[in-house]
């Protein structure tokens, strides 16, 4: 696609509930990136995944969080029993090459999760 | 571990004034420096990087970027604000260790007329 796009735009959902978005990254780019933006603060690496492989999850918050790649294009984040202080903005972006760690990171427009 | 410090979460400018936004890094390894712009309801934008070439950087919209190894410092500036540059600036670093960028909590910028 002509570039990253995430799916819902916002999601509101109640405090226990399960959530998913979506992520569509450029195609072609090895690699894709989630990050977690709390209001007034800037993105924090969830995880990343080179084509289905995911290297590193270092950043999820807890076991609720996991994400998925299976076929090395769309990818999904779920957080299972949503708590308030999960409500933020969550980023993907894509880069081009595995390991290029000067590539430019390509960022969707984010995905505004409230959780009530 | 790689940390970023943006100093003045609001920086306010006239229109055709001087913009300076402040970014320095702590990293145990050379780093890769990078500033992005978020425009309202948009993903960020990058504006710039530094990849260890020139230490002077020229970005996108007239916007430049010195890497200055000594003060840790990565600051960005444009010479004449336009009203069109009004967004949030965000300065992030990263190193051969990881792919992932380690982003500052940002800094507003305000153009008045």
């Amino acid at each position: 696609g002509a570039g990253v796009s995430q799916s819902p735009r916002y999601k509101v959902t109640k405090r226990g509930q399960d959530v998913t978005l979506r992520c569509d990254p450029i195609s072609s780019h090895a690699t894709l990136y989630w990050y977690q933006q709390a209001l007034g603060q800037g993105p924090e690496f969830l995880t990343y995944f080179n084509y289905e492989a995911q290297p590193d999850k270092s950043g999820l918050p807890s076991d609720r969080f996991s994400a998925e790649r299976p076929e090395g294009s769309i990818s999904t984040l779920t957080i299972q029993r949503t708590e308030q202080r999960d409500s933020a903005m969550y980023r993907c972006a894509s880069s081009p090459q595995s390991g290029g760690v000067t590539d430019t990171q390509y960022f969707g427009p984010g995905t505004r999760l409230t959780v009530l | 571990a790689q940390s970023v410090t943006q100093l003045g979460s609001h920086v306010s400018v006239s229109e055709g004034a001087l913009v300076l936004l402040r970014c320095n890094y702590s990293s145990s390894v050379p780093p890769y420096l990078f500033w992005y712009v978020q425009y309202p309801n948009q993903g960020l934008q990058l504006l710039l990087k530094y990849t260890s070439a020139a230490t002077l950087v020229k970005g996108i919209n007239g916007f430049e970027a010195e890497f200055k190894k000594s003060e840790t410092s990565f600051h960005l500036t444009k010479p004449s604000a336009h009203m069109s540059d009004a967004a949030e600036y965000f300065c992030a670093v990263t190193d051969n260790a990881g792919n992932m960028l380690t982003f500052g909590g940002g800094t507003r910028l305000m153009v008045k007329p």
